[in-house]
């Protein structure tokens, strides 16, 4: 029953650091995506991805690369931190077509670049 | 502590009171919304979701409106408990283009005991 995993719930990073974060769903979902979340504004689209092997560009991909090797497993890859990047990111996963789209949050990883 | 919706609208209601939070969405092609609420540390949890060929839905305790018309969205929520504390994003899929949810910025509802 776990849903959506993402890991480390918290992490500093030193700008100019590399880092993963990692995202695991269990829910057979196609549709995963990213999404970061600053103070006072809503959640704003990252990557995503519509099935293994294929992701395409969010509203603010820049600084951020994502690959989906399998079904289960979206991984968020952080280049080089900056202090900008400063954020609570949040996966999701869903089923995706044209009647609905549910889609269901992990708990946030909250990432500090200094 | 919790960093997130530091300068959101708030909406204040006394306990058992109704509640409604409002949502303005840009896109006319969008054909389904969802009202999504979100804890204190945690991750956006759905509530209620309505497609665009219908005005209202309801749920247990909330219903969601929408007049598309004026792109507005609504959640109603029938006598608000302190459970109900928490910020409320509306979020929009378009019918065509990128496959994907945008949120608007959220409201967060402040309930009063």
């Amino acid at each position: 029953n776990a849903g959506v995993t993402q890991t480390p719930k918290f992490q500093v990073l030193k700008t100019g650091q590399s880092m993963t974060l990692q995202c695991a769903q269990d829910m057979n979902h196609e549709y995963m995506s990213w999404y970061r979340q600053d103070p006072g504004m809503g959640l704003r689209l990252i990557h995503y991805s519509v099935g293994a092997g294929i992701t395409d560009q969010g509203e603010v991909p820049n600084g951020y690369n994502v690959s989906r090797s399998t079904t289960e497993d979206f991984p968020l890859r952080l280049l080089s931190a900056a202090p900008s990047q400063t954020s609570v990111y949040f996966c999701a996963s869903s089923y995706w077509d044209r009647a609905r789209t549910e889609a269901f949050f992990g708990q946030g990883t909250r990432l500090t670049v200094v | 502590g919790e960093s997130v919706g530091l300068h959101l609208p708030t909406l204040s209601v006394q306990e058992g009171d109704n509640s409604i939070i409002n949502c303005a969405y840009s896109n006319s092609a969008s054909d389904y919304f969802i009202w999504y609420k979100q804890e204190s540390g945690k991750g956006p949890q759905f509530i209620i979701d309505i497609r665009s060929n219908m005005d209202k839905r309801q749920g247990q305790r909330v219903t969601v409106l929408l007049n598309k018309t004026v792109k507005h969205l609504s959640l109603q929520i029938a006598a608000t408990q302190p459970g109900d504390s928490a910020v409320y994003f509306c979020a929009e899929k378009s019918g065509t283009g990128r496959r994907a949810l945008t949120f608007g910025s959220g409201t967060r509802l402040q309930v009063q005991p």
